[in-house]
């Protein structure tokens, strides 16, 4: 039973735009959540993350944003450049060690 | 800079072999942990352990064991390879409540 769920599995953007990644939760103790960028045949790479005591977080052209009440945050990418396309992971906490990672959104950027 | 190295970028084992994966962080992390990667389910835990000797079982863990008797290194068994274990693996560290670094990868396939 999958407690993160990202329902996108690709979204495709042309470079300058905005990219916009969803994901949803149904563990109502998470109160961590982070997002992670992963290039083919390499590991994931810690991109933004926010606590559930704020409801944005922005980090030069990342910013994500909380909305507790529906259980769904959000991943915005202003602008959208080439080096962008990667598969993303939305990941989420409950006050412990482990993380529970959504499927992935596979996102392309075209010139 | 924390590194996580992990032993093989690719692997190939036979059915029934008995396979060893290796992960080393360098910087003292007291958390490890170790994943599965696989198309359409994102990563899924396997097992972790937060502290020397110590280990925990992920989501996942029917097939496998682990070690870890030094605290930067932490070894995913398998005790008897089968053709549903092919699968990206993926080591990480954390230190506290924070986020995961994560290793490359191994690629094993298991013929």
């Amino acid at each position: 039973d999958q407690q993160v769920k990202q329902n996108s599995p690709s979204l495709s953007v042309q470079e300058g735009r905005i990219s916009i990644l969803n994901c949803d939760y149904t563990n109502s103790m998470f109160d961590y959540f982070l997002w992670y960028k992963k290039y083919p045949a390499e590991g994931p790479t810690f991109l933004i993350s926010i606590s559930s005591i704020k409801d944005k977080n922005e980090d030069g052209r990342f910013t994500v944003f909380l909305n507790k009440s529906a259980k769904h945050l959000s991943l915005h990418i202003v602008p959208s450049q080439p080096g962008d396309s990667a598969v993303y992971f939305c990941a989420a906490s409950a006050k412990d060690y482990k993380l529970s990672f959504g499927a992935g959104t596979t996102v392309t950027v075209r010139a | 800079d924390v590194k996580v190295t992990q032993s093989s970028r690719y692997l190939v084992k036979r059915t029934g072999e008995k396979v060893f994966l290796e992960c080393v962080q360098d910087m003292d992390h007291e958390n490890m942990f170790w994943y599965r990667q696989d198309p359409g389910l994102g990563l899924r835990l396997i097992y972790f352990s937060y502290d020397v000797k110590m280990k925990e079982k992920g989501d996942i863990p029917e097939g496998y064991s682990v070690s870890r008797e030094k605290k930067e290194r932490f070894s995913l068994i398998l005790e008897s390879a089968s053709t549903n274990q092919t699968s990206m693996y993926l080591c990480a560290s954390t230190q506290g409540y924070s986020e995961q670094f994560f290793g490359p990868g191994t690629r094993l396939t298991v013929l």
